[in-house]
């Protein structure tokens, strides 16, 4: 079964960016969706945004419209989440997961902003 | 936008049925909500465990079942086993490729 491979854990300064990639581990994401969830210290799981790889098509939750961006590279196997002007409360795991169904979860990226 | 609302916590006997809810502030929760809904424990991913209302993902015992009850979607977990204990969410489609998930219900099992 297709596993999904995240990369690693970042650190970053307010105002600055970070990208996280997520790799199918067999193969391309074909015609699936790449969705993003984060989720903060000791609450929920959020909805960021998803990316269908194959036609480059994204759409993003309205709260992080203005500072997300959702890509892939060509050989669709890769998809990266870019989030940019980070802030304190953007301190979360990062989730890739794969999908309508969300089936499968990345393991996650932890990004600590401080 | 719409918020998803589940309960807090819930608790449930070893053995016992428990069926946890996934609402709209406003509105029925409807088949074209494709509701899903996923395990996490502490320090791990979120499972999948039901989508598309009541689909089962691969792997998932089948006393997990979704379903619509009343205006809300529904998870039922029957013969409750102690590592059922996690936090539950649920997450509902809004349209326009738009997802948004409830806030999640921590099940004790005691």
């Amino acid at each position: 079964q297709v596993q999904l491979v995240q990369s690693g854990a970042e650190m970053k300064k307010p105002g600055s960016s970070v990208k996280v990639s997520c790799k199918a581990s067999r193969g391309t994401f074909s015609s699936y969706a790449v969705n993003w969830v984060r989720q903060a210290p000791g609450q929920g799981l959020e909805w960021m945004g998803r990316l269908i790889p194959s036609l480059g098509l994204a759409n993003y939750a309205q709260m992080f419209q203005d500072r997300v961006t959702l890509t892939a590279d060509r050989s669709t196997t890769t998809a990266y989440m870019e989030l940019r002007s980070l802030r304190s409360e953007d301190t979360a795991v990062y989730y890739c997961t794969r999908g309508e169904a969300f089936d499968i979860w990345g393991p996650g990226t932890v990004v600590a902003v401080s | 936008q719409a918020v998803v609302t589940q309960e807090p916590s819930f608790s449930v006997s070893p053995g016992g049925t428990v069926t946890l809810s996934c609402g709209l502030s406003s509105g029925s929760v409807s088949t074209s909500h494709y509701a899903g809904w996923y395990q996490q424990t502490p320090g791990q991913a979120p499972r999948t465990l039901i989508y598309s209302t009541n689909i089962r993902s691969s792997g998932v015992p089948d006393r997990f079942s979704g379903s619509i009850l009343g205006n809300k979607a529904a998870l039922t977990i029957t013969g409750a086993q102690a590592d059922d204990e996690a936090h539950y969410y649920c997450v509902l489609s809004m349209g326009g490729d738009n997802w948004v998930f409830g806030g999640g219900t921590k099940l004790t099992v005691l």
